[in-house]
């Protein structure tokens, strides 16, 4: 029984790159919560997303960074375009269904910008 | 928007210790109120969670308290042991379906 997966672990990138993180939900789950953690902080909301649909996105920068969450395949992250200040960790979490109030967080993605 | 304040920022605790973090919010559209544990490089793990129709809850050694009048919770960890070594975060939710996190306690339990 699978929990959330997240890949990759860490990713290293160059300002000017893109990055492209992955997560795939626990088995039954369909929501899908994006959140960023830079270094001795808390945990920021970013987006929210169902199959198919980005249902809140108001922590979303309005720039370089985009969510999806496909029919079939990972829901993924993509910040183009990265700069150094992008650098944290990514954590997603998932839920059954919007009502279900407890979110299951994977491992996370380390992005460092060089 | 909803903002969730903890304190303390950083707590040090000898090995069978209360170690006690506190958390307050503004407001919230349903009630639930979960604490997570997050060891270092690891994904944030559920710990405990409360529905304030109840002031306290116990599970094992980690008890919450909840004072729904004032908006404030807080997370006891009886007995501390070096294994509770952790950042924790609070979290109030935020419309029905967000949850907007503290900024984390970091727990440090002496051996």
């Amino acid at each position: 029984n699978a929990g959330v997966m997240q890949n990759p672990r860490h990713l290293v990138r160059r300002r000017g790159q893109e990055a492209r993180l992955r997560c795939s939900p626990m088995k039954g789950h369909s929501h899908v919560y994006w959140y960023r953690q830079l270094p001795e902080e808390g945990l920021k909301f970013m987006v929210y997303l169902q199959k198919e649909n980005i249902i809140d996105e108001s922590g979303m920068p309005k720039e370089r960074f985009s969510a999806e969450f496909p029919k079939e395949g990972p829901s993924i992250l993509r910040i183009q375009q990265v700069v150094r200040g992008d650098s944290a960790a990514y954590f997603c979490a998932t839920a059954r269904d919007r009502y279900q109030e407890t979110q299951y967080f994977g491992p996370g993605t380390r992005l460092l910008v060089l | 928007q909803q903002q969730v304040k903890q304190s303390p920022q950083s707590l040090i605790v000898q090995k069978g210790g209360i170690s006690i973090i506190n958390c307050a919010y503004e407001n919230t559209a349903f009630d639930y109120f979960p604490w997570y544990q997050q060891f270092p490089g690891k994904g944030p793990a559920l710990l405990i969670a409360i529905r304030p129709d109840v002031s306290e809850k116990k599970e094992g050694r980690f008890t919450i308290s909840f004072n729904k009048s004032a908006k404030q919770f807080s997370l006891h960890i009886m007995d501390s042991q070096p294994g509770d070594s952790a950042t924790y975060f609070c979290a109030a939710p935020s419309g029905t379906y967000k949850y907007i996190f503290g900024t984390g306690t970091r727990l440090k339990v002496l051996a």
